[in-house]
């Protein structure tokens, strides 16, 4: 079974540019997170999907973050303008249904200069 | 959101000695997961335990759900340096669909 695939895995931009990250779940899947881990942190989650409808964005900056899941498969989240504190490793993890085992990424480690 | 508080948030240990990693919430969760993150890579799923007063082992790995579903513990036997890694406890809130994440503790053991 394919996993969640990412992509980049790395990206580094300067501040006030815009980055985005994509996110393939593993097929099946329902419920799509995109989650922030800063260095030496847990992840915090940014924004959740059910199939395409959004279940729960309420710790997305949403003046700079916005987040799309058309057709219920693919996801790609979007930062504009970033900013420094951005610098983190986004990750994101697909599960069957809600609060399931959650299956993760390998992240995009992204850095703002 | 319901918070998660794991304890202790670093652990250096030698190799052989036991350890326990504690999960700490006031709020009831349905069910909480333990995930193991090695850097550059996303998490990995070890446990999910669901009834209150559960306990699972995995290998030299047991975790507890505490009775009342608000507190877990993972405890490891003879650790190795293959353990080393960020273990991470996530609580799937009962009201609202949300898998809630604590800080996590970086775990080293040195041989």
């Amino acid at each position: 079974e394919a996993g969640v695939a990412q992509s980049p895995r790395y990206k580094i931009i300067e501040k006030r540019q815009s980055v985005a990250f994509w996110c393939n779940p593993i097929s099946g899947h329902a419920t799509l997170y995109w989650y922030q881990q800063i260095l030496g942190q847990g992840p915090k989650l940014l924004i959740q999907f059910q199939n395409n409808g959004v279940v729960d964005d309420s710790q997305l900056p949403k003046d700079r973050f916005s987040a799309e899941r058309l057709k219920g498969v693919d996801s790609t989240l979007k930062i504009q303008p970033a900013k420094l504190e951005d610098s983190a490793v986004y990750l994101c993890a697909s599960s069957l249904q809600e609060n399931t085992e959650a299956f993760f990424g390998q992240g995009t480690r992204l850095t703002v200069v | 959101t319901q918070l998660l508080e794991q304890s202790p948030q670093f652990l250096s240990i030698q190799e052989g000695e036991n350890l326990t990693v504690y999960c700490n919430s006031s709020s009831v969760f349905s069910s909480l997961q333990w995930y193991r993150q090695e850097p550059g890579e996303g998490p990995v799923l070890l446990v999910t335990v669901v009834t209150g007063g559960e306990v699972k082992k995995l290998k030299r790995l047991t975790f507890q759900f505490g009775d009342a579903r608000k507190d877990s513990s993972l405890h490891i036997t003879a650790a190795q340096p293959g353990d080393t890694g960020l273990y991470l406890c996530a609580g799937a809130e009962v009201r609202g669909n949300k898998l809630v994440f604590g800080a996590g503790t970086i775990l080293r053991v040195k041989s």
